[in-house]
């Protein structure tokens, strides 16, 4: 089963919005990361945000983790035409080794010039 | 360098039949992950490689096998290719395990 749920599934708005996307975890975890994903392309890394760290920033993207809540949202600021893509939050369970990642079904925005 | 890189880029097969999807990676990463990839849906971790010389099975192993045939390489087999493996197939290496992973460009499967 999935571990991470984002939140919500479609988004839709005009170049220079900010967007947030939400990302829900059941399970304790080592990091959260996001990726990127252009249609038809592989995912691309985004940011890394550890357990003991509450916010992170790159550029125009701002990432939240609420540990107690299991859950993180990122922000895209002052969106682009560009930046429409599928954003999805991954998971890193504190247990089983660090091995794996456990995706979420992902955010599609679309930015709208 | 040219990161991790995946052949073929599109495949169709028949019921029945066996493939071998190719996957490899020039950054000296010591784990490598196959995931498929169905529509709507996130990424499913189908078998990894935590180092050279070891597999263990994901979250969807069944119908498929893994060979690390070094380090740099890292193959995904179907053996009989059913319809329900219909999917998009990315690979994927971490230098560091539950750190950053790198993604292929992906394969497309069709399975009639």
């Amino acid at each position: 089963s999935q571990q991470g749920e984002e939140d919500p599934q479609a988004l839709s708005i005009q170049e220079g919005e900010n967007a947030t996307m939400n990302c829900s975890y059941k399970t304790s975890i080592n990091n959260l990361q996001w990726y990127r994903q252009n249609s038809g392309r592989g995912l691309v890394h985004l940011i890394l945000i550890r357990s003991n760290e509450r916010e992170k920033h790159s550029g125009r993207l701002r990432v939240t983790l609420d540990t107690s809540k299991k859950s993180s949202s990122l922000l895209i600021t002052a969106s682009r035409a560009a930046d429409t893509a599928s954003y999805f939050c991954a998971t890193v369970p504190f247990s089983g080794g660090y091995n794996k990642l456990i995706f979420g079904a992902g955010t599609r925005l679309a930015v709208h010039p | 360098n040219a990161g991790v890189t995946q052949t073929p880029k599109f495949q169709v097969l028949k019921t029945g039949q066996s493939m071998t999807l190719q996957c490899a990676q020039d950054m000296n990463h010591n784990s490598m992950y196959w995931y498929r990839q169905d529509p709507g849906m996130g990424l499913r971790l189908i078998y990894y490689s935590a180092s050279e010389g070891t597999t263990d099975k994901g979250e969807v192993p069944n119908g498929y096998n893994v060979s690390r045939l070094n380090k740099r390489e890292f193959s995904l087999r179907l053996e009989s290719a059913a319809p329900s493996q219909t999917s998009v197939y990315f690979c994927a290496s971490s230098g560091v395990r539950g750190e950053t992973q790198y993604f292929g460009p992906g394969t497309r499967l069709l399975v009639l």
